[in-house]
């Protein structure tokens, strides 16, 4: 069976650090991947995706990154984290079919003080 | 990108009453998706629908698009508690890309 895992489960970084997100995907081969950020009680903001390695497409234009360096690992970086980076950051990766159900990690908790 | 209007935005019920949530759009779905979410986790995918017309039923849980598909209820007969959470519509904008509403918050209450 497939699974999808994310770290670290919560972070508190100062304003200006940097930041990474890891996550990965097993059981599963050349899936697409997916980099959403949700404000609390709210709806997800689809940040990037991406449908292969070193291929990522940027949603929205903003302080963040990501990257593809394996097939199964999905990273999301910032040089410089800013207050409204804060959020609940979920990653999700789908089979190659269009139209398919997406599947969701635990998600990371960011706060930027 | 599709705009998906959910309402309401929040709903407290006691346990064994019923409920309905809402998602619109001004334009056509080409298929609209409901999610699931408890707090500190990931939504977790009700149901798909893909026709006009169409009703999916998932236990308690009925899903009717609308005939237009442009419009979708999710209706929870006889809530519990353990259907707490937040239910967020979502539509495909393109073949991969997922645009999702702000969400119902729901609460039942013991």
């Amino acid at each position: 069976s497939q699974t999808i895992h994310q770290w670290p489960a919560t972070l508190v970084q100062p304003v200006g650090s940097p930041l990474s997100l890891e996550c990965t995907v097993e059981g599963t081969s050349n899936p697409n991947l997916y980099w959403y950020r949700q404000a609390a009680g709210r709806g997800l903001q689809l940040l990037f995706y991406s449908v292969g390695i070193g291929q990522i497409s940027s949603e929205v234009p903003q302080n963040l990154s990501a990257s593809r360096p394996q097939d199964r690992q999905f990273i999301l970086s910032s040089k410089k984290l800013l207050l409204s980076d804060s959020g609940f950051y979920l990653c999700a990766w789908s089979v190659q079919v269009s139209y398919n159900e997406q599947f969701f990690g635990p998600g990371t908790r960011l706060t930027v003080l | 990108t599709q705009l998906l209007e959910q309402s309401p935005q929040f709903l407290s019920i006691q346990e064994g009453e019923n409920l309905t949530v809402y998602c619109n759009s001004s334009s056509v779905f080409s298929s609209l998706q409901w999610y699931r979410q408890e707090p500190g986790e990931g939504p977790v995918l009700l149901v798909t629908v893909v026709t006009g017309g169409e009703v999916k039923k998932l236990k308690r849980l009925t899903f009717q698009f609308g005939d237009a598909r442009k419009d979708s209820s999710l209706h929870i007969t006889a809530a519990q508690p353990g259907d707490t959470g937040l239910y967020l519509c979502a539509s495909f904008s393109n073949d991969y890309k997922l645009s999702f509403g702000a969400g119902t918050t729901v609460t039942v209450r013991a």
